[in-house]
């Protein structure tokens, strides 16, 4: 069953434009909201994360918003650039001893000039 | 600066073999995990492991083992492989205390 619904499958955006990318989830136990970036030929790294106890995150251009009621959370990315082209993934998570993530299907976002 | 690393990169294997992908990490991590990548189902996890010797079924273990005798290293085995285990095969490592996950740059394998 997929936990963690992620859309759209792929996205193009003009250089200077926002992207955004939205996830749901459904276990309310989750606690932990990342998002990941990853390169071709690489592996994900990290871009931004969020705790359910704020409703937005911000660093640099990126964002996050968090509706937990609602239990979605969406990636905003302003100005959006060239090298930002690449394929980004949402994840939820409990915290603990165990915790291991739960990964949405991906985005790849191109970023046209 | 933390590193997840996988032995190989590109792997080109035949039905019927069987398969060892390693992972080392250096961050002294409790927590390692494998999880396949395929286009349009993203990240599914095979395996995870907290402890030495200690392992636990992700979503998709079916055809999969691994072995975990050492903290650094984490072996995802394939025991028959077979082409639908044709896949991109990610290792990543985490603290207990913390949910973000380190990943290694991938092992892209091929079963012919």
């Amino acid at each position: 069953q997929q936990q963690v619904k992620q859309s759209p499958q792929s996205l193009i955006v003009q250089k200077g434009g926002i992207s955004i990318i939205n996830c749901a989830y459904e276990n309310t136990a989750f606690d932990y909201f990342p998002w990941y970036q990853q390169f071709p030929g690489k592996g994900p790294a990290l871009l931004i994360a969020i705790r359910p106890d704020v409703s937005e995150k911000k660093e640099g251009r990126f964002t996050i918003s968090f509706n937990k009621s609602a239990k979605q959370f969406s990636l905003h990315i302003m100005d959006s650039q060239p090298g930002d082209s690449a394929t980004y993934f949402c994840a939820a998570s409990t915290t603990g001893t165990a915790s291991k993530l739960t990964f949405g299907t991906g985005t790849r976002l191109q970023v046209t000039l | 600066d933390v590193k997840v690393t996988q032995s190989s990169r590109y792997l080109v294997k035949r039905t019927g073999e069987k398969v060892f992908l390693e992972c080392v990490q250096d961050m002294d991590h409790e927590n390692m995990f494998w999880y396949r990548q395929d286009p349009g189902l993203g990240l599914r996890l095979i395996y995870f492991s907290y402890d030495v010797k200690m392992k636990e079924k992700g979503d998709i273990p079916e055809g999969y083992s691994v072995s975990r005798e050492k903290k650094e290293r984490f072996s995802l085995i394939l025991e028959s492989a077979s082409t639908n285990q044709t896949s991109m095969y990610l290792c990543a490592s985490s603290l207990p205390s913390r949910a973000e996950a380190f990943f290694g740059q991938g092992t892209r394998l091929t079963v012919v």
